[in-house]
């Protein structure tokens, strides 16, 4: 089966500019996380959807990043403005409901450089 | 914050068994037990997990000990494709989020 698709794989952009990155689940993949994974840590949860209703998202800085999963299949995660802070590699995994959030199946990640 | 507590790195030499502890003293009755992988540039990747008993697959084997306050992933024949960050993962139920912590930095020597 395929696995998770992310895009763009790399970004660069200045402090202050918009960004945006793409993730498409694994097909019948009902839950979708963002995590976002700074040099030297492990991956941190931003949010996780549940088909496209959100199930947590207590650690997302809300004044500059929002997410959205609309039909309950790909979704979107956005910085804006983005402060240098934020270089990070943005992981989106998702899960079966059968097998539960435990096993979570990764994408390969976009590494976010904020200049 | 992770429930567990594992050595920074570990180094194995390659043809070997390679043998990763995590100790979770703090587990409570109900908690799984995961293991994830994460390879230079990669996403994680998913390994094995266990409640009680001694789990197998392709890749790895978990050993729990009866307390479960510790465990160990054994890889069997380490390769130098083993080489990666193995994170030991307490969860509450097989629904509930799992939080990674730093992990154990696994180099295969050749």
């Amino acid at each position: 089966e395929a696995g998770v698709a992310q895009s763009p794989r790399y970004k660069i952009i200045e402090k202050r500019q918009s960004v945006a990155f793409w993730c498409n689940p694994i097909s019948g993949h009902a839950t979708l996380y963002w995590y976002q994974q700074i040099l030297g840590q492990g991956p941190k949860l931003l949010i996780q959807f549940q088909n496209n209703g959100v199930v947590d998202d207590s650690q997302l800085p809300k004044d500059r990043f929002s997410a959205e999963r609309l039909k309950g299949v790909d979704s979107t995660l956005k910085i804006q403005p983005a402060k240098l802070e934020d270089s990070a590699v943005y992981l989106c995994a998702s899960s079966f409901p059968s097998r539960g959030a435990g096993t979570q199946y990764f994408g390969p990640g976009t590494r976010l450089l904020v200049l | 914050d992770a429930k567990t507590t594992q050595p920074t790195s570990m180094d194995c030499a390659e043809g070997r068994a390679a043998n990763l502890p995590c100790n979770h003293s703090t587990i409570s009755g109900n908690e799984y037990v995961y293991w994830y992988r994460q390879i230079h540039s990669q996403g994680p990747q998913y390994i094995i997990h266990g409640l009680k008993n001694n789990e197998t697959n392709e890749m790895a084997s978990l050993i729990i000990t009866e307390d479960r306050k510790s465990s160990t992933l054994i890889l069997p024949h380490a390769t130098l494709r083993d080489t990666a960050v193995y994170y030991c993962i307490v969860t509450y139920s097989r629904d509930d989020k799992i939080i990674f912590g730093k992990g154990t930095r696994l180099h295969i020597l050749p």
